[in-house]
Protein backbone atom coordinates (compact mmCIF):
# COMPACT_ATOMS: atom_id res chain seq x y z
CA UNK A 1 0.00 0.00 0.00
CA UNK A 2 2.51 2.47 0.28
CA UNK A 3 3.89 2.28 -2.92
CA UNK A 4 4.45 4.73 -5.68
CA UNK A 5 4.70 3.68 -9.02
CA UNK A 6 6.80 6.07 -12.16
CA UNK A 7 6.85 5.84 -15.48
CA UNK A 8 8.67 5.65 -17.98
CA UNK A 9 11.80 4.84 -16.74
CA UNK A 10 13.57 6.99 -19.23
CA UNK A 11 12.41 9.29 -21.86
CA UNK A 12 13.84 11.60 -24.49
CA UNK A 13 12.15 14.55 -25.80
CA UNK A 14 12.76 16.45 -28.39
CA UNK A 15 13.68 20.48 -26.93
CA UNK A 16 10.37 22.80 -27.39
CA UNK A 17 8.68 19.18 -26.86
CA UNK A 18 6.32 18.50 -23.63
CA UNK A 19 7.45 15.88 -21.44
CA UNK A 20 4.92 13.90 -19.50
CA UNK A 21 5.79 11.34 -16.65
CA UNK A 22 3.09 9.23 -14.57
CA UNK A 23 2.85 8.14 -11.08
CA UNK A 24 0.13 5.99 -9.48
CA UNK A 25 -0.20 5.56 -5.82
CA UNK A 26 -1.98 2.88 -4.24
CA UNK A 27 -2.52 4.48 -0.31
CA UNK A 28 -5.39 6.89 0.18
CA UNK A 29 -4.71 8.46 3.16
CA UNK A 30 -1.34 10.03 0.88
CA UNK A 31 -2.62 13.85 0.52
CA UNK A 32 0.34 15.96 -0.31
CA UNK A 33 2.13 15.25 -3.89
CA UNK A 34 5.82 16.86 -4.23
CA UNK A 35 7.72 16.12 -7.78
CA UNK A 36 11.61 16.40 -7.04
CA UNK A 37 14.56 17.10 -9.81
CA UNK A 38 17.73 15.76 -9.36
CA UNK A 39 20.99 16.13 -11.48
CA UNK A 40 23.87 14.00 -10.97
CA UNK A 41 26.04 14.06 -7.94
CA UNK A 42 23.31 16.82 -6.43
CA UNK A 43 20.45 16.39 -3.98
CA UNK A 44 17.06 16.32 -5.57
CA UNK A 45 15.42 19.90 -5.14
CA UNK A 46 11.11 20.46 -5.21
CA UNK A 47 9.85 21.32 -8.12
CA UNK A 48 6.46 21.69 -7.38
CA UNK A 49 3.69 19.69 -5.26
CA UNK A 50 -0.11 18.89 -5.57
CA UNK A 51 -2.60 18.55 -2.69
CA UNK A 52 -5.96 16.32 -3.94
CA UNK A 53 -8.00 19.09 -3.68
CA UNK A 54 -6.95 20.75 -6.63
CA UNK A 55 -7.09 19.12 -9.94
CA UNK A 56 -4.17 20.47 -11.38
CA UNK A 57 -1.40 23.10 -10.37
CA UNK A 58 1.05 24.99 -12.84
CA UNK A 59 4.06 27.10 -12.20
CA UNK A 60 6.30 28.35 -15.38
CA UNK A 61 6.45 25.79 -17.48
CA UNK A 62 5.96 22.88 -14.93
CA UNK A 63 2.06 21.26 -14.09
CA UNK A 64 0.91 18.63 -11.92
CA UNK A 65 -2.09 17.11 -13.18
CA UNK A 66 -4.03 15.25 -10.59
CA UNK A 67 -6.85 12.59 -10.47
CA UNK A 68 -8.21 11.37 -7.27
CA UNK A 69 -10.56 8.96 -8.18
CA UNK A 70 -7.71 7.01 -10.45
CA UNK A 71 -5.45 7.66 -7.86
CA UNK A 72 -2.99 9.14 -10.37
CA UNK A 73 -0.74 12.38 -10.74
CA UNK A 74 1.60 13.72 -13.72
CA UNK A 75 4.48 16.00 -14.77
CA UNK A 76 3.96 17.93 -17.40
CA UNK A 77 7.00 19.94 -18.68
CA UNK A 78 6.03 22.05 -21.33
CA UNK A 79 8.52 23.78 -23.76
CA UNK A 80 11.04 21.49 -22.70
CA UNK A 81 15.24 22.55 -22.84
CA UNK A 82 18.32 20.74 -22.29
CA UNK A 83 18.95 22.41 -18.87
CA UNK A 84 15.96 20.24 -17.62
CA UNK A 85 17.52 17.00 -18.41
CA UNK A 86 17.35 15.49 -15.07
CA UNK A 87 16.03 12.61 -13.14
CA UNK A 88 12.71 13.26 -11.98
CA UNK A 89 11.00 11.77 -9.11
CA UNK A 90 7.30 12.08 -8.08
CA UNK A 91 6.58 11.44 -3.95
CA UNK A 92 3.54 11.05 -2.14
CA UNK A 93 2.83 11.56 1.73
CA UNK A 94 0.48 11.89 4.34
CA UNK A 95 0.33 15.46 5.61
CA UNK A 96 2.99 16.58 7.89
CA UNK A 97 2.51 15.07 11.53
CA UNK A 98 5.34 15.80 11.92
CA UNK A 99 7.64 12.68 10.85
CA UNK A 100 5.67 11.32 8.06
CA UNK A 101 8.23 10.10 5.70
CA UNK A 102 8.08 10.15 1.77
CA UNK A 103 7.35 7.86 -0.52
CA UNK A 104 9.33 7.90 -3.73
CA UNK A 105 8.51 6.18 -7.17
CA UNK A 106 11.82 5.37 -8.92
CA UNK A 107 12.70 7.94 -10.89
CA UNK A 108 12.26 8.99 -14.42
CA UNK A 109 15.57 10.38 -16.49
CA UNK A 110 14.45 12.44 -18.59
CA UNK A 111 16.81 13.78 -21.68
CA UNK A 112 16.18 16.11 -23.83
CA UNK A 113 17.26 16.80 -27.77
CA UNK A 114 18.53 19.69 -29.59
CA UNK B 1 13.93 28.10 -0.50
CA UNK B 2 15.15 26.67 2.84
CA UNK B 3 18.63 25.49 2.83
CA UNK B 4 19.52 22.13 3.85
CA UNK B 5 23.70 21.94 3.69
CA UNK B 6 26.04 18.66 4.20
CA UNK B 7 29.60 18.35 5.18
CA UNK B 8 31.73 16.65 3.77
CA UNK B 9 30.66 16.75 -0.10
CA UNK B 10 32.80 14.05 -0.90
CA UNK B 11 34.38 11.42 1.35
CA UNK B 12 37.31 8.73 0.37
CA UNK B 13 38.09 5.92 3.99
CA UNK B 14 39.92 2.73 4.39
CA UNK B 15 37.84 0.10 4.96
CA UNK B 16 37.11 -0.65 8.76
CA UNK B 17 37.56 3.04 9.84
CA UNK B 18 34.01 5.67 10.60
CA UNK B 19 32.93 8.37 8.64
CA UNK B 20 30.68 11.22 10.39
CA UNK B 21 28.40 13.11 8.02
CA UNK B 22 26.86 16.21 8.85
CA UNK B 23 23.56 17.27 7.97
CA UNK B 24 22.64 21.30 8.87
CA UNK B 25 19.72 23.41 8.37
CA UNK B 26 21.01 26.57 8.03
CA UNK B 27 18.10 29.01 7.71
CA UNK B 28 15.07 27.20 9.67
CA UNK B 29 14.76 24.81 12.58
CA UNK B 30 14.11 21.24 11.90
CA UNK B 31 12.20 19.42 14.10
CA UNK B 32 12.63 16.15 11.97
CA UNK B 33 15.40 15.08 9.56
CA UNK B 34 15.72 12.13 7.22
CA UNK B 35 18.70 10.14 5.78
CA UNK B 36 18.84 8.44 2.36
CA UNK B 37 21.11 6.18 0.28
CA UNK B 38 20.92 6.24 -3.10
CA UNK B 39 22.69 3.64 -5.42
CA UNK B 40 23.38 5.08 -8.90
CA UNK B 41 20.52 5.27 -11.43
CA UNK B 42 18.43 3.95 -8.21
CA UNK B 43 15.71 5.89 -6.33
CA UNK B 44 16.13 7.34 -2.77
CA UNK B 45 16.12 4.50 -0.09
CA UNK B 46 15.15 5.67 3.60
CA UNK B 47 17.22 5.22 6.08
CA UNK B 48 16.07 6.34 9.20
CA UNK B 49 14.15 9.26 10.50
CA UNK B 50 15.78 11.72 13.07
CA UNK B 51 13.72 13.41 15.20
CA UNK B 52 15.47 16.09 17.61
CA UNK B 53 16.60 14.84 20.96
CA UNK B 54 15.19 11.52 20.76
CA UNK B 55 16.54 7.93 19.13
CA UNK B 56 16.39 7.56 15.69
CA UNK B 57 13.88 5.76 13.84
CA UNK B 58 15.31 3.33 11.26
CA UNK B 59 13.86 1.25 8.27
CA UNK B 60 13.66 -1.97 7.86
CA UNK B 61 17.16 -3.96 7.17
CA UNK B 62 19.12 -0.86 8.24
CA UNK B 63 21.75 -1.63 10.84
CA UNK B 64 21.01 0.80 13.72
CA UNK B 65 24.98 -0.15 14.70
CA UNK B 66 26.76 0.59 12.19
CA UNK B 67 24.86 3.87 11.08
CA UNK B 68 24.99 6.11 14.29
CA UNK B 69 22.17 8.80 13.86
CA UNK B 70 22.58 11.67 16.02
CA UNK B 71 19.99 14.83 16.08
CA UNK B 72 21.20 16.52 18.91
CA UNK B 73 19.76 20.30 18.01
CA UNK B 74 17.20 21.44 15.78
CA UNK B 75 19.80 22.41 12.75
CA UNK B 76 22.34 19.72 13.15
CA UNK B 77 22.06 15.74 11.96
CA UNK B 78 24.83 13.48 11.84
CA UNK B 79 25.28 10.27 10.21
CA UNK B 80 28.35 7.89 11.30
CA UNK B 81 28.96 4.91 9.06
CA UNK B 82 30.99 2.72 11.30
CA UNK B 83 33.80 0.17 10.46
CA UNK B 84 32.75 1.44 6.84
CA UNK B 85 32.97 -1.44 4.23
CA UNK B 86 33.37 -1.21 0.44
CA UNK B 87 29.84 -2.37 0.29
CA UNK B 88 28.72 1.00 2.38
CA UNK B 89 30.23 3.18 -0.68
CA UNK B 90 27.32 5.04 -1.69
CA UNK B 91 26.16 8.43 -1.68
CA UNK B 92 23.72 9.75 1.19
CA UNK B 93 21.21 12.12 1.09
CA UNK B 94 19.52 14.27 4.36
CA UNK B 95 16.49 16.12 3.87
CA UNK B 96 14.66 18.07 6.73
CA UNK B 97 11.13 19.71 7.42
CA UNK B 98 10.69 22.99 9.32
CA UNK B 99 9.36 22.68 12.48
CA UNK B 100 6.85 25.50 10.88
CA UNK B 101 4.82 22.43 9.66
CA UNK B 102 5.20 23.11 5.99
CA UNK B 103 4.88 20.01 4.09
CA UNK B 104 7.88 20.65 2.16
CA UNK B 105 10.96 18.62 2.57
CA UNK B 106 14.58 19.90 1.96
CA UNK B 107 17.21 18.21 0.33
CA UNK B 108 20.85 18.21 1.20
CA UNK B 109 23.67 18.15 -2.06
CA UNK B 110 24.38 14.41 -0.61
CA UNK B 111 27.59 12.81 0.62
CA UNK B 112 29.61 10.80 -1.80
CA UNK B 113 31.07 7.73 0.04
CA UNK B 114 33.90 5.68 -1.21
CA UNK B 115 35.39 3.32 1.06
CA UNK B 116 38.36 1.08 -0.66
Amino acid sequence: QQQVKQSPQSLIVQKGGISIINCAYENTAFDYFPWYQQFPGKGPALLIAIRPDVSEKKEGRFTISFNKSAKQFSLHIMDSQPGDSATYFCAARRSNFGNEKLTFGTGTRLTIIP
Amino acid sequence: GAVVSQHPSRVICKSGTSVKIECRSLDFQATTMFWYRQFPKQSLMLMATSNEGSKATYEQGVEKDKFLINHASLTLSTLTVTSAHPEDSSFYICSAISTSGTDTQYFGPGTRLTVL
